[in-house]
């Protein structure tokens, strides 16, 4: 139990449908990022969110939309998604942007089937 | 181009000792992370080296050459529960948490 919870840990969907991705973090981070894992590729860095303000958007697809309301909780807004975006979607946190932290905590993740 | 390099999968037996080496190309370097990944699981953090030299954490210990761009995870007394997804990941800047993580190292341990 890392601190950061998903939700849901797994979804499947159709590429005409809307979804969303829940993120938490119990931890009191200010820091929170999406990252899309595929299968035996790097970690991609989507976003990044410093007390719910947006501090990068990694060249992303406007098909993906973030919303970060508070410091704990982070969503990841999915419409008209392509069957590659298949992946497990990490959360993660960190407690700030300072050297000193170093440290990502990550969720367990949404598998999510795009079909 | 920037890149992080790691062997894609490792194979040794319980109580063996296994090195997970990393090279990376970056365009900034402002420490080097290491993760393990279960089946299904969270990344979840193990080591860091800011500096050149080795760090020493229990059974596992990280090593950092910023002058050669490598770094390795070393993991000591290998246990069945240490199958696994390593990363190595490298923060870019040091204004936010850019991170580029390599493509993982699968180790696999047998009895």
């Amino acid at each position: 139990e890392t601190g950061v919870t998903q939700t849901p840990r797994h979804l499947v969907m159709g590429m005409t449908n809307k979804k969303s991705l829940k993120c938490e973090q119990h931890l009191g981070h200010n820091a929170m990022y999406w990252y899309k894992q595929s299968a035996k590729k790097p970690l991609e860095l989507m976003f990044v969110y410093s007390l719910e303000e947006r501090v990068e958007n990694n060249s992303v697809p406007s098909r993906f939309s973030p919303e970060c309301p508070n410091s704990s909780h982070l969503f990841l807004h999915l419409h008209t998604l392509q069957p590659e975006d298949s992946a497990l979607y990490l959360c993660a946190s960190s407690q700030d942007f300072g050297l000193a932290s170093y440290e990502q905590y990550f969720g367990p993740g949404t598998r999510l089937t795009v079909t | 181009g920037q890149s992080l390099e790691q062997p894609s999968e490792v194979t040794a037996v319980e109580g063996a000792i296994v090195q997970i080496n990393c090279t990376y190309q970056t365009s900034g370097f402002y420490g080097l992370s290491w993760y393990q990944q279960h089946d299904g699981g969270a990344p979840t953090f193990l080591s860091y080296n800011g500096l050149d030299g080795l760090e020493e954490t229990g059974r596992f210990s990280s090593f950092l050459s910023r002058s050669d761009s490598y770094g390795y995870l070393l993991l000591q007394e290998l246990q069945m529960k240490d199958s696994a997804s390593y990363f190595c990941a490298v923060r870019e800047d040091d204004s936010w948490g850019k991170f580029q993580f390599g493509a993982g190292t699968q180790v696999v341990v047998t009895p």
